[in-house]
C-alpha cells in the first residue's frame, strides 16, 4: 500500500525564522511529489517534482526530491504569520495520477 | 479563468440518510477526483471519473457512489450515511494529456458534511 509519512507534525516559530518540512513515501510506479498548502479549505498548489536533485522556488519557498532516499523537503525562509497553514505533501502514482497525501504538517508563525 | 467550484459549502444530515455533493472542475479540465479528509487527516482518495466512466477507485465501500456528467461537472453520493463519514469532501480536477492524467490537480474548497 503507499505510504507518505510527514514531519514534524506540528511546528511553532517566530516571523524570520526558517523552517524546513519533511516527506518521506513508499509507492509504486511514482510519478510526482506534490506540495500543498492548506489553509482554510481548498489545499493551493505550492510545487510539483519529479527529478531528483532540482530545486523547485518560489519566492521565500523551496522544494527538492531525493528520489534514491525516497524523501523531499519544503524550506520557508523569512517566514511570515501568513505562512500559517497545513502543509500537504502527496505523491502522484500509476497512470491515472492517484494522489496519496501524508497527514499534513500544521505550521504557526508567532509575531 | 474559473477554478473548481464545488456545492453545498456545508450540510448537515442524520445517520441513515443519503447526500449528493456536487464538482465543477477548473475551465479546460476533464478528469475529476474526490477525496475525504477527515480532521486533522491528510484527504483521502474515493476515486476518480473522466470520460463519464469511474477510472480507479480507493478503498472505500459501495456506499460511496458518483457520476460525471458530458460537460465534466461530477457527483459524489453517500448512501446510509454513518457518523464517521463526517469529513470535508475534495474534489480536484486536472486534465488528459496523451491518455495519461496530468499530475498536478486544482482542488476545490469542499463541502463541510456533518452526521448527526
Amino acid at each position: 500500500e503507499d505510504k507518505v509519512v510527514q514531519s514534524p507534525l506540528s511546528l511553532v516559530v517566530h516571523e524570520g525564522d526558517t523552517v524546513t518540512l519533511n516527506c518521506s513515501y513508499e509507492v509504486t510506479n511514482f510519478r510526482s511529489l506534490l506540495w500543498y498548502k492548506q489553509e482554510k479549505k481548498a489545499p493551493t498548489f505550492l510545487f510539483m517534482l519529479t527529478s531528483s536533485g532540482i530545486e523547485k522556488k518560489s519566492g521565500r519557498l523551496s522544494s527538492i526530491l531525493d528520489k534514491k532516499e525516497l524523501f523531499s523537503i519544503l524550506n520557508i525562509t523569512a517566514t511570515q504569520t501568513g505562512d500559517s497553514a497545513v502543509y500537504l505533501c502527496a505523491v502522484s502514482a500509476g497512470a491515472n495520477s492517484k494522489l496519496t497525501f501524508g497527514k499534513g504538517i500544521t505550521l504557526s508563525v508567532r509575531p | 479563468d474559473a477554478g473548481v467550484t464545488q456545492s453545498p459549502t456545508h450540510l448537515i444530515k442524520t445517520r441513515g440518510q443519503q447526500v449528493t455533493l456536487r464538482c465543477s472542475p477548473k475551465s479546460g479540465h476533464d478528469t475529476v477526483s474526490w477525496y475525504q479528509q477527515a480532521l486533522g487527516q491528510g484527504p483521502q482518495f474515493i476515486f476518480q471519473y473522466y470520460e463519464e466512466e469511474e477510472r480507479q477507485r480507493g478503498n472505500f465501500p459501495d456506499r460511496f457512489s458518483g457520476h460525471q456528467f458530458p460537460n465534466y461537472s461530477s457527483e459524489l453520493n453517500v448512501n446510509a450515511l454513518l457518523l464517521g463519514d463526517s469529513a470535508l469532501y475534495l474534489c480536484a480536477s486536472s486534465a488528459i494529456s496523451g491518455f495519461v492524467v496530468t499530475d498536478t490537480q486544482y482542488f476545490g474548497p469542499g463541502t463541510r458534511l456533518t452526521v448527526l
